[in-house]
């Protein structure tokens, strides 16, 4: 099956930096999708995002399909941003959602 | 709108004993999902559908089986706990292969 990996493993930042997140991915895919989990368990939807470019907020995110990777910019970062990221894609020509998650990035942010 | 929930937040079994978590959307999504998420892992898809009486296998569902008999609920059942079941169990639904949203979690102990 595909293999997704997410770089780094850990990051801890300052209140106000900027940090990039990578998600590399072994196969084309039709579907990639960007989650935040919370400290709390809560999986929240940040993007979906097979290719281009999305902004929302503070965050934006990158995927070139072509090139097999994908990344997560986190700008002015604020506490209620730590927690774990994941990348999950779905690859196959046709979609179904199945997604399959990388292992995340923990991210932590200092006030 | 109260989104993706699921039922029971929390149980403990002993090994052998069976039970259904449930899940339900208020989103009149068509695709739905089962994934488990083991302590320093990603998310693994154990069942999905794609729509009302349809399920088909995800990549981990031996030991457990799903129903799909109305389309805003997705059963998951455990018919004989095992220890190695112990994990935190999401529903997530999307309208078809879009983004996915996710209930809080159950969080599952077999003894």
């Amino acid at each position: 099956g595909i293999q997704v990996e997410q770089s780094p493993p850990d990051l801890i930042l300052q209140e106000g930096a900027n940090s990039t997140l990578r998600c590399n991915f072994s196969d084309s895919v039709n579907n990639l999708q960007w989650f935040h989990q919370n400290p709390w368990g809560q999986l929240i939807n940040l993007f979906y995002i097979p290719s281009g470019t999305k902004q929302n907020g503070r965050l934006s995110a990158t995927t070139v399909a072509t090139e097999r990777y994908s990344l997560l910019y986190i700008s002015s970062s604020q506490t209620t941003d730590s927690g774990v990221y994941f990348c999950a894609v779905e690859s196959g020509g046709t979609s179904y959602g199945k997604l399959t998650f990388g292992q995340g990035t923990i991210l932590t942010v200092h006030p | 709108n109260a989104g993706v929930t699921q039922t029971p937040k929390f149980r403990v079994l002993k090994t052998g004993q069976s039970m259904t978590l449930l899940c339900a959307q208020d989103m009149n999504h068509e695709y739905m999902y089962w994934y488990r998420q083991d302590p320093g892992m990603g998310l693994r898809l154990i069942h999905y559908s794609v729509g009302e009486g349809t399920t088909a296998k995800g990549e981990v569902p031996d030991g457990y089986n799903v129903s799909r008999l109305k389309k805003q609920n997705f059963l998951l059942g455990l018919e004989s706990a095992a220890p190695s079941q112990t994990s935190v169990y999401f529903c997530a639904s999307s309208w078809v292969t879009y983004e996915q949203y996710f209930g809080p979690g159950t969080r599952l102990t077999v003894t």
